[in-house]
């Protein structure tokens, strides 16, 4: 069956370290990938887009990398803020945008 | 440029009722999807439409369904409300089916 994991619900950090958050999925075939930040009570905001023949991408202290091999994403964000405190959502693109899969999130709170 | 703006913000409707739901999209854009959201989880694709015509849908059952406009807004209406149907509707607009997704806040729906 289909599946999609983030790699675990919540993360708690210190301010300063790196977060790394991490997506798998199983039985899908996305021609590429794309990490949103959603906060309580609002829509998912997009932060980053990488593509199935793309290794890396970076923008600022954010990093993500995809590893169609392995069937996984990483998302690291560099030099923690407090205000990076929010869910992660990874998602899926298969057919063109006609199945966008969404993962069920990774809660990150940075603690000063 | 204006954003995503979705409407109303909160509804509270009785099991067996209709509801309607309204998106405008952000300018420029003519694709537009539809996702619920329950608490804690990540967004679930409804479907999605382009230029008015229906582009994809995720696993729900013919009691949900929209229309887009000339305009490209959008409406999604559910029949015979659940009470599992109880949950955030979260609409985004898109340049094209695979671009990134621009997100508004949402409708929090509550059935009884």
């Amino acid at each position: 069956s289909q599946k999609i994991e983030q790699n675990s619900e919540a993360l708690n950090i210190q301010e300063g370290k790196t977060a790394t958050l991490t997506c798998n999925y199983t039985n899908y075939s996305p021609a590429y990938l794309q990490w949103y930040r959603q906060d309580p009570g609002r829509g998912p905001v997009f932060l980053l887009l990488i593509r199935e023949n793309e290794k890396e991408k970076r923008k600022e202290r954010l990093k993500v990398t995809f590893d169609t091999t392995l069937k996984q994403s990483l998302f690291h964000i560099t030099a923690s803020q407090p205000a990076d405190s929010a869910t992660y959502l990874c998602a899926l693109i298969e057919n063109y945008g006609q199945n966008f899969v969404f993962g069920p999130g990774t809660r990150l709170s940075v603690l000063p | 440029e204006t954003g995503v703006t979705q409407s109303p913000t909160h509804l509270i409707k009785t099991r067996g009722q209709q509801v309607t739901l309204r998106c405008s999209s952000q300018s420029g854009h003519n694709t537009v999807s539809w996702y619920q959201q329950a608490l804690g989880q990540g967004p679930q694709f409804i479907f999605q439409y382009y230029r008015e015509e229906e582009n994809g849908r995720g696993n729900f059952p013919p009691r949900f369904s929209g229309l887009q406009f000339p305009n490209y807004s959008s409406e999604l209406n559910v029949n015979a409300l659940e009470l599992d149907d109880s949950a955030l509707y979260l609409c985004a607009s898109s340049l094209n089916g695979d671009s990134p997704l621009h997100f508004g806040n949402g409708t929090r729906l509550t059935v009884t």
